[in-house]
């Protein structure tokens, strides 16, 4: 597609539902990366991929929380048992390649509300 | 370990006026550096990007931003701030094949 896409746009679900939110990076790019941005706290890095794997999972806040990319595209993020402080905007970027040299292009996020 | 820090949460700006949002970082050798925008429920967007050469970059909308490496900053600067201008701004640095570190951002806004 033309750009990242992520799905839902905006997601409430229930404390102790789990929830899944899909990424469809850029064709072509190798490079996927997720990114939480909750309240005044800016982007916290979750995990990236390159192609299937993922080197760095060293932002995963806890074992609730797990990714995987299929085919070198999409990425699901799941959260288990979602808690109330796992409310935020979950960002997808991709990039052509590994690493900072690349200019990473972002989604408009996924907004999810535990309630 | 990389860090970002913006040290200015919200800043108001009259239209027309001038601006300069502060960026520092902490790195051990040059490290790349971004600002990106995010408008209201809007992705982020990059605005401008520094990796080596000129330490004067420019980037889209009007934007500029210099890297002083003795300060370890790269401030974001516009001559003239427009309305549309307000939003969600993001110093980012990154380096070799780590994933881009985020400073915590600086609300904009712009008044009449």
């Amino acid at each position: 597609g033309a750009g990242v896409s992520q799905s839902p746009s905006n997601k409430v679900t229930e404390k102790g539902k789990d929830v899944e939110l899909r990424c469809d990076p850029i064709s072509g790019h190798t490079a996927l990366y997720w990114y939480r941005q909750s309240l005044g706290q800016g982007l916290e890095f979750l995990i990236y991929f390159q192609g299937n794997s993922a080197p760095d999972k060293s932002g995963l806040p806890s074992d609730r929380f797990s990714a995987e990319r299929t085919g070198g595209s999409v990425s699901t993020l799941t959260i288990q048992r979602t808690q109330q402080e796992d409310s935020a905007v979950y960002l997808c970027a991709s990039s052509r390649g590994q690493g900072a040299g690349n200019t990473i292009y972002f989604g408009e996020g996924s907004w999810l509300t535990v309630v | 370990a990389q860090s970002v820090t913006q040290p200015d949460i919200h800043i108001t700006v009259s239209e027309g006026a001038s601006l300069e949002l502060r960026c520092n970082y902490s790195y051990g050798a040059t490290p790349y550096l971004f600002w990106y925008v995010q408008s209201p429920g809007q992705g982020l967007q990059l605005l401008l990007k520094y990796f080596s050469g000129d330490t004067l970059v420019q980037g889209i909308k009007g934007f500029e931003a210099e890297f002083k490496r003795s300060q370890s900053s790269f401030n974001l600067r516009k001559p003239s701030v427009h309305w549309s201008d307000a939003a969600e701004y993001f110093c980012a640095v990154g380096a070799g094949n780590t994933p881009l570190v985020f400073g915590k951002g600086t609300r904009l806004s712009v008044i009449a």
